[in-house]
């Protein structure tokens, strides 16, 4: 079966802090994607990131990073010097190559304060 | 221009009715979904559509009927519906092959009466 597990419900932090996001997912197939996804208060669901499990190499966009550890089964988020616009809702998802199935986590709810 | 537009935005209607959400895609992508969000903000897919064919149902009751009148196009019909249906619905596409990124349409909110 598949699952995405976002312990982490809500995290509060003042600007300018670091902030991670944990995602573990669990799978059988060897081949699949991992995604993050942003849902600000406006409600729209925005594309962050992709990374396929060929590819455990860790990127960074901006103060965006991600870690990817297959051995741990885990694509984690960290936001650097986070901003306020960075309040919003994160979701972790999981797709199997050619799946028409994603799954989402529950998502984390970030604050982020002045 | 909007890459996946879903309309209306918001639907008000009171329980017993039958309503509509459109949805189009301008990506050229060949597959669509529709995804329930419910008030603690939980994403369940319910259809997914390949090339005007459907691939998924996940167990939405059948008062739920989707069409697929070409490959950019998926429409969401509900029958009778009932209280439990208020929440957000996005429609959703990607390609299956290349990037798989499913790009989202901004949702809309059923509030059910």
């Amino acid at each position: 079966a598949q699952k995405v597990t976002q312990a982490q419900t809500e995290i509060s932090v003042v600007e300018k802090e670091d902030v991670t996001l944990d995602c573990v997912y669990e799978t059988r197939d060897t081949t699949y994607y991992l995604f993050w996804y942003k849902q600000p208060p406006s409600g729209e669901l925005v594309f962050l990131i992709r990374r396929n499990s060929f590819d455990e190499q860790n990127e960074i966009s901006g103060r965006y990073s991600w870690n990817f550890q297959k051995s741990t089964s885990s694509f984690n988020f960290t936001i650097t010097a986070s901003q306020v616009v960075d309040s919003a809702v994160y979701f972790c998802a999981l797709l199997n190559t050619g799946g028409f199935k994603t799954i989402f986590g529950a998502g984390t709810r970030l604050f982020v304060k002045a | 221009d909007t890459a996946v537009s879903q309309t209306p935005k918001y639907l008000v209607t009171q329980m017993g009715n039958d309503k509509s959400i459109k949805c189009e895609q301008n990506l050229g992508h060949d597959t669509m979904y529709w995804y329930k969000q419910d008030s603690k903000k939980f994403l369940k897919i319910m259809f997914s559509y390949n090339n005007k064919e459907l691939i998924i149902n996940e167990t939405v009751p059948n008062r739920f009927s989707p069409k697929s009148p070409d490959k950019a196009h998926l429409n969401l019909h509900i029958n009778s519906l009932e209280l439990g249906d208020s929440a957000v619905y996005f429609c959703a596409s990607s390609q299956t092959s290349g990037r798989v990124i499913q790009y989202f349409g901004a949702g809309t909110r059923l509030s059910v009466l």
